[in-house]
């Protein structure tokens, strides 16, 4: 079965500087995608950044990238420059291709960022 | 420019009542789906529907049933409310059937059983 794993249920960062929340993902299929979203305190979850699993360049919106290791099934996400906007809860979530017969995407249970003036 | 709506974002019941949680989306979109989020748990499935009065269990579906009568509305029902299904309710929605789709999100439910 698939899993979604984020180690680390809490973060901190200076404003400013630059963090980087970990995930890991299990799966034996080759063709799939991952996503970053983003829930801020009380507020809608949004997407922060995708990465197609095909595509060996690492996906980037603007202070906001991804490090995409395929072998090691690492999905990282970088974030520079912090602002106090970007504290929220960070999810990291894989979606398996339609050939699998499933339309479940697979979340990881969160980071908590905490964005430090 | 909201596009996928729930009805309640705070919702108190009673063990026992029936409790309806309600979604809509504006996107003419095929899937939707309904998640419970808890603390240290991330957000897991608990049904979706790819098409007008078609449904797929997810990951824990005990205790909850969904009505998809039209495209735009996807209600998730607790037959009888107990206090462990006190939780945040998201509902999302995605077109199609590409990889690529994005899970568009509504605010969130939060139900307390008490």
């Amino acid at each position: 079965a698939q899993t979604v794993t984020q180690s680390q249920p809490e973060m901190s960062v200076q404003e400013a500087e630059t963090v980087t929340l970990s995930c890991t993902y299990d799966t034996s299929e080759s063709d799939y995608y991952l996503f970053w979203y983003k829930q801020p305190p009380s507020r809608q979850m949004i997407l922060v950044i995708r990465q197609e699993a095909y595509k060996q360049q690492n996906a980037t919106e603007n202070r906001f990238s991804v490090n995409f290791q395929k072998a090691a099934k690492s999905f990282s996400l970088k974030i520079s420059d912090s602002q106090l906007g970007d504290a929220a809860m960070y999810f990291c979530a894989y979606r398996p291709p339609t050939t699998s017969g499933t339309y479940k995407y697979i979340f990881g249970t969160g980071t908590r960022l905490k964005v430090l003036a | 420019d909201v596009k996928v709506t729930q009805s309640s974002r705070y919702l108190v019941k009673r063990t026992g009542e029936k409790v309806f949680l309600e979604c809509v989306q504006d996107m003419d979109h095929e899937n939707m789906f309904w998640y419970r989020q808890d603390p240290g748990l991330g957000l897991r499935l608990i049904y979706f529907s790819y098409d007008v009065k078609m449904k797929e269990k997810g990951d824990i579906p005990e205790g909850y049933s969904v009505s998809r009568e039209k495209k735009e509305r996807f209600s998730l029902i607790l037959e009888s409310a107990s206090t462990n299904q006190t939780s945040m309710y998201l509902c999302a929605s995605t077109p199609g059937t590409a990889l690529a789709n994005v899970l568009t999100f509504g605010a969130g439910s939060r139900l307390t059983v008490l």
